[in-house]
C-alpha cells in the first residue's frame, strides 16, 4: 500500500516552455506533500510545502512564480515549471504524507532536461 | 531498475542500547547513498552520506558493496534519536542523467 506515483518519469523541453509534473498518491489521501529537487553530488532541498486547498509554502530561495504548486484534491499535486531554462534540468521528487507526522511516501522522481 | 530496501518498519531500543537501521540497494553501477532523518513535526533533512564518511550526532554509515549494503548504526542510543529515517539511493546514469530512490523507512523510537 501507500503509493505515490510521479509521471512523467522524464521529460526533455525547450527553453521557454512550461513543463507539468503530477504526483498521485493512489491508495490513500495525502494530507500534505512535498516538492523536493535533488542536484548532481548533493542532497536533496526541500522546493515547496503542498497542502490540499491552501496556497503551498515556498522555501527561502525557490520562486513561487516560477514553480507553480497546485494541490487540488487530496490524491494530486502538480508542479508546473514555468518558462524552463538549462538550469531548471534536474530531478524533481515529491513526496506524501496521509497523516501529520506518518511516514512520507515518495514517487519516484521526474527527470527535466531542458535543452 | 534501482531500489532501495529497508526491511523495518519499525525499531525498538532502549536508550543506551546499540542502534543499527538497515538499507540495502539494488543497482547495477557505483550508487552514491544517503541517509536522511524526519524528527517529529520537523521537515527531511540529510543526516549523512556515503561520500563523506562523516559522523554526524553519532551515527556513522558504511557502503558495502559486496553486500550492497549501507546500514545506519550508533553505537549508544538516544531519546532524541526518535524519528524517521530513510535511507535513499542516487544513480547516476551516462549524459550527466540520474536517479534518486527512497527506501520506504523506518522509523526507529528509543524508548526511555
Amino acid at each position: 500500500g501507500a503509493v505515490v506515483s510521479q509521471h512523467p518519469s522524464w521529460v526533455i523541453c525547450k527553453s521557454g516552455t512550461s513543463v507539468k509534473i503530477e504526483c498521485r498518491s493512489l491508495d490513500f489521501q495525502a494530507t500534505t506533500m512535498f516538492w523536493y529537487r535533488q542536484f548532481p553530488k548533493q542532497s536533496l532541498m526541500l522546493m515547496a510545502t503542498s497542502n490540499e486547498g491552501s496556497k503551498a509554502t515556498y522555501e527561502q530561495g525557490v520562486e513561487k512564480d516560477k514553480f507553480l504548486i497546485n494541490h487540488a484534491s487530496l490524491t494530486l499535486s502538480t508542479l508546473t515549471v514555468t518558462s524552463a531554462h538549462p538550469e531548471d534540468s534536474s530531478f524533481y521528487i515529491c513526496s506524501a504524507e496521509g497523516a501529520p507526522n506518518s511516514p512520507l511516501h515518495f514517487g519516484n522522481g521526474t527527470r527535466l532536461t531542458v535543452t | 531498475a534501482q531500489r532501495v530496501t529497508q526491511p523495518e518498519k519499525l525499531l525498538s531500543v532502549f536508550k543506551g542500547a546499540p542502534v543499527e537501521l538497515k538499507c540495502n540497494y539494488s543497482y547495477s553501477g557505483s550508487p552514491e547513498l544517503f541517509w536522511y532523518v524526519q524528527y517529529s513535526r520537523q521537515r527531511l533533512q540529510l543526516l549523512l552520506r556515503h561520500i563523506s564518511r562523516e559522523s554526524i550526532k553519532g551515527f556513522t554509515a558504511d557502503l558495502n558493496k559486496g553486500e550492497t549494503s549501507f546500514h545506519l548504526k550508533k553505537p549508544f542510543a538516544q531519546e532524541e534519536d526518535s524519528a524517521m529515517y530513510y535511507c535513499a539511493l542516487v544513480g547516476y546514469s551516462g549524459a550527466g542523467s540520474y536517479q534518486l530512490t527512497f527506501g520506504k523507512g523506518t522509523k526507529l523510537s528509543v524508548i526511555p
